[in-house]
């Protein structure tokens, strides 16, 4: 079955580390892209990839990095630069302009 | 930048018709995309407009207008699992990616 996974689905880190969120796809879509979703609120952008070895910052990158090695593959590392990562983690792809993009089940991370 | 807005939350009965509005102010501006998401879960695609006026895809619409920036979902007979946050999202030409607004909490009654 085509889909997106993410892994895991729980996570908890202690403050001050660094923490890698997996983000797995084979529906051969081009384009992935990284949320964060608080308590009662929307999506928040995080960083976004058009295509393999490129990606953008989208509007809360401080403290997140990303990379596009390979194109089924869209990692998300929250750095202890974050200042409050505890949060709900999206990740999503699509394959073209006006097509939908599909979401994954998401990571809730928790730092203590 | 991008401005969406959404009511925050919603009640209506189980079997009656709601309509859900989202106002958006952005640049480059290519559709608007309309999700469901229930709680602790992923959003799911519901509907995509391009065009202006009305598209209807069982009981759930979704209408848009382009010079008005406007659009609403409107969801019809409604029934209890339909009690989740409903999230628009305008799609540019420009950043090429979904940004959504804050969402509707939609509570459904019996």
């Amino acid at each position: 079955d085509g889909g997106i996974t993410q892994s895991p689905k729980y996570l908890f880190r202690k403050e001050g580390q660094n923490v890698t969120l997996s983000c797995e796809q084979n529906l051969n879509h081009d384009a992935m892209y990284w949320y964060r979703q608080d308590p009662g609120q929307g999506l928040r952008l995080i960083y976004y990839s058009q295509i393999v070895n490129d990606f953008q910052k989208g509007d809360i990158a401080e403290g997140y990095s990303v990379s596009r090695e390979k194109k089924e593959s869209f990692p998300l590392t929250v750095t202890s630069a974050q200042k409050n990562p505890t949060a709900f983690y999206l990740c999503a792809s699509r394959s073209g302009m006006n097509t939908e993009a599909f979401f994954g089940q998401g990571t809730r991370l928790t730092v203590v | 930048g991008q401005n969406i807005d959404q009511p925050t939350e919603m009640t209506a009965t189980e079997g009656a018709i709601v309509q859900i509005n989202c106002t958006y102010q952005t640049s480059g501006f290519n559709g608007l995309f309309w999700y469901q998401q229930h709680a602790g879960e992923a959003p799911t695609f519901l509907s995509y407009n391009v065009l202006d006026g009305l598209e209807e895809k069982g009981r759930f619409s979704s209408f848009l207008s382009r010079s008005k920036g406007y659009s609403y979902l409107l969801l019809k007979e409604l029934q209890m699992k339909d009690s989740a946050s409903y999230l628009c999202a305008p799609y540019t030409t420009g950043r090429r990616a979904l940004t959504f607004g804050s969402g509707t909490r939609l509570q459904v009654q019996p």
